[in-house]
């Protein structure tokens, strides 16, 4: 499969425990993009690549939140100390160039339930 | 005012009707507008680009009105395999402002 592929599929964590998870992009794809989509929302952009450079980070993104693409390959998205509210699927989008240009593809995300 | 907005729906149609989506966007520096398709508890996928002069792929059209700042997105002949939510995007910069999705049940 060489498609964007998302580590683990499920995650159910505690509050108050640190959760990484990892998107594997189409290869040579140099963009990079990490969403969160809840129930009857959209994809809510939370930060994105260009090869390795973090280019931008939302104020969604606080300080909880960290995401590395330490190759400019495969990228890491981790979540200290978590909360209910970051109960979401995180989505992980790569395109060739970009987005605006050519379509973004989406991994299968990961979703992730704090209890 | 948001970036991108949506009637949520749900629109419930049966088979073979013409419904039709609009979505507003407020930054009127926006260059790039899609629609994506993204079936339940499933990734989005790219279901068609927006273009100026309007642009039709089969039973779906999709145009664009600069003036007014909305995209519509036109089904024709539903069938019961379009019942989805379509979630407009636009592109004002990097990265992609999806809506928050109009919902299609198609009924048979």
């Amino acid at each position: 499969d060489t498609g964007v592929s998302q580590n683990p599929r499920h995650k159910i964590t505690k509050r108050g425990q640190n959760v990484t998870f990892r998107c594997d992009p189409i290869s040579e794809h140099n963009r990079l993009y990490w969403y969160r989509q809840t129930l009857g929302q959209g994809p809510e952009f939370l930060t994105y690549f260009q090869n390795e450079a973090q280019l931008e980070k939302s104020r969604l993104l606080s300080d909880r939140f960290s995401a590395e693409r330490p190759k400019g390959s495969f990228s890491t998205l981790e979540i200290q100390r978590t909360e209910q509210g970051d109960s979401a699927m995180y989505l992980c989008a790569s395109s060739p160039t970009l987005a605006r240009d050519t379509e973004a593809f989406f991994g299968q995300g990961t979703r992730l339930t704090v209890v | 005012r948001k970036e991108v907005e949506q009637d949520p729906g749900p629109f419930n149609v049966p088979e073979g009707a013409t419904v039709a989506f609009n979505c507003t966007y407020s930054n009127s520096a926006s260059q790039s507008f899609f629609w994506y398709r993204q079936d339940c508890r499933k990734e989005p996928k790219l279901l068609m680009s927006v273009y100026s002069s309007g642009n039709e792929d089969g039973r779906f059209t999709a145009q664009l009105n600069r003036a007014s700042q909305y995209i519509s997105l036109l089904i024709r002949d539903s069938k019961l395999s379009d019942s989805a939510t379509y979630l407009c995007v636009v592109n004002p910069r990097e990265p992609l402002v999806f809506g928050k999705g109009t919902r299609l049940s198609v009924i048979a």
